[in-house]
């Protein structure tokens, strides 16, 4: 089964709009971490930002902000006044506390159109 | 800090050939990966080490092969080397299970 689902393959927008990324994830484990990673045309994975399970508080950094709720297993990525500079492949990805590996989702391309 | 540095860059072999993609951080981390990125696909795990001496398979081993004789270094063996394995390789690091993986920038290998 897979633990981490980004449904949304692809995604365009124009610039100056609010785009969401989805992102679901699966685990039986209570302490996890939850991570976002920017891929961009140039090929490099950027981590983005990092959540443990205890913590469901909003994030905000700039135009980029993150919805994390247990209640739906989701950990949702909003990038507000979206910009050219966005457009990239950006993966979800979980950690367990009781595991050694990464999970990845399959990733959502973004394009910002301007 | 140099981080997660990957060598080569770029890579052709001809089939049936053998490699070596070699991959050093220093970070002191224990926890090494290695991901193989299809074109327009996400990252599948190759193998992984959580310390020197310890490798364990991922999702797609077969065709490969590691060592982590050392906490700095984690190469990637291809044996007899197949268009399949035409991909980009990511060699990751982390000091934990609570950590972000940090990427070295990847080998983009073209087997014809």
């Amino acid at each position: 089964a897979q633990k981490v689902t980004q449904a949304q393959t692809e995604i365009s927008v124009v610039e100056k709009e609010d785009v969401t990324l989805d992102c679901v994830y699966e685990t039986r484990d209570t302490t996890y971490y939850l991570f976002w990673y920017k891929q961009p045309p140039s090929g490099e994975l950027v981590f983005l930002i990092r959540r443990n399970s205890f913590d469901e508080q909003n994030e905000i950094s700039g135009r980029y902000s993150w919805n994390f709720q247990k209640s739906t297993s989701s950990f949702n990525f909003t990038i507000t006044a979206s910009q050219v500079v966005d457009s990239a492949v950006y993966f979800c990805a979980l950690s367990e506390r009781s595991g050694n590996q990464f999970y990845f989702g399959t990733g959502t391309s973004l394009t910002v159109i301007p | 800090n140099a981080g997660v540095t990957q060598t080569p860059k770029f890579r052709i072999l001809k089939i049936g050939q053998s490699m070596t993609l070699q991959c050093t951080q220093d970070m002191n981390h224990n926890y090494m990966y290695w991901y193989r990125q299809d074109p327009g696909m996400g990252l599948k795990l190759i193998y992984y080490s959580v310390g020197a001496g310890i490798t364990d398979k991922g999702e797609v081993p077969n065709g490969y092969n590691v060592s982590r004789s050392t906490t700095e270094d984690f190469p990637l063996r291809l044996e007899l080397a197949a268009p399949s394995q035409t991909s980009v390789y990511f060699c990751a690091s982390r000091a934990n299970s609570n950590q972000p993986q940090h990427f070295g920038d990847g080998t983009r290998l073209s087997i014809l």
